[in-house]
């Protein structure tokens, strides 16, 4: 079936650790996202790609980076720099104009 | 810019009531307008979507029209269930499809 991955369902990070999570999709899109939300608060774009081996900045990337080296993959990496984590990260693809699909989201959480 | 200003909540409604969930927009040129829903614990599902003035989106008894003329899209249904408590999000599509913008939730309770 085609869809979007992500895992690990939950993460959990110490502090000053970096922490990569996985965003696979197998529905030959070009582009891919990455949002934060936090409790009863809406979506937050992180990073976003609309071809491999390029992205761009969305409104909250400091802490965060991404790399695009395969169509079907868009991991997030979480830094020590990033000083407030603890939230669900939901990953989305496109082909744009068209709708976003959304993964099942992975919920981080700093110890 | 654009931007999605959507109804604040908690909603809740019981069983059989009529919902109405409201949703306007800020955008330059043509956008398109999706509703998605959200379940605890989950990632976002596409409910309906409108990509042009009067359209009308419809999927599992709910309904949202493309109003140009009052920049809305309002998500209805006429009988809720208590299945669909969850979290709705109105989100728009700019004209060059690369920016999308949400609102930021409405969460739904339904009550029997």
């Amino acid at each position: 079936d085609g869809g979007i991955t992500q895992s690990p369902k939950y993460l959990f990070r110490k502090e000053g650790q970096n922490v990569t999570l996985s965003c696979e999709q197998n529905l030959n899109h070009d582009a891919m996202y990455w949002y934060r939300q936090d409790p009863g608060q809406g979506l937050r774009l992180i990073y976003y790609s609309q071809i491999v081996n390029d992205f761009q900045k969305g409104d909250i990337a400091e802490g965060y980076s991404v790399s695009r080296e395969k169509k079907e993959s868009f991991p997030l990496t979480v830094t020590s720099a990033q000083k407030n984590p603890t939230a669900f990260y939901l990953c989305a693809s496109s082909i744009p104009p068209h709708t976003q699909y959304f993964g099942p989201g992975t919920r981080l959480t700093v110890l | 810019g654009d931007s999605v200003t959507q109804m604040e909540g908690p909603v809740t409604l019981s069983e059989e009531a009529f919902l109405t969930i409201n949703c306007t927009y800020t955008a330059t040129g043509y956008p398109s307008l999706f509703w998605y829903v959200q379940y605890p614990g989950e990632g976002l599902q596409l409910l309906l979507k409108a990509t042009k003035a009067d359209d009308k989106g419809s999927n599992k008894g709910f309904e949202a029209t493309y109003r140009k003329e009052t920049t809305s899209f309002h998500l209805e249904k006429g009988s809720v269930q208590v299945s669909d408590s969850a979290v709705y999000f109105c989100a728009l599509s700019d004209w060059t499809g690369n920016q999308f913008y949400f609102g930021t939730g409405t969460s739904l309770t339904v009550i029997p």
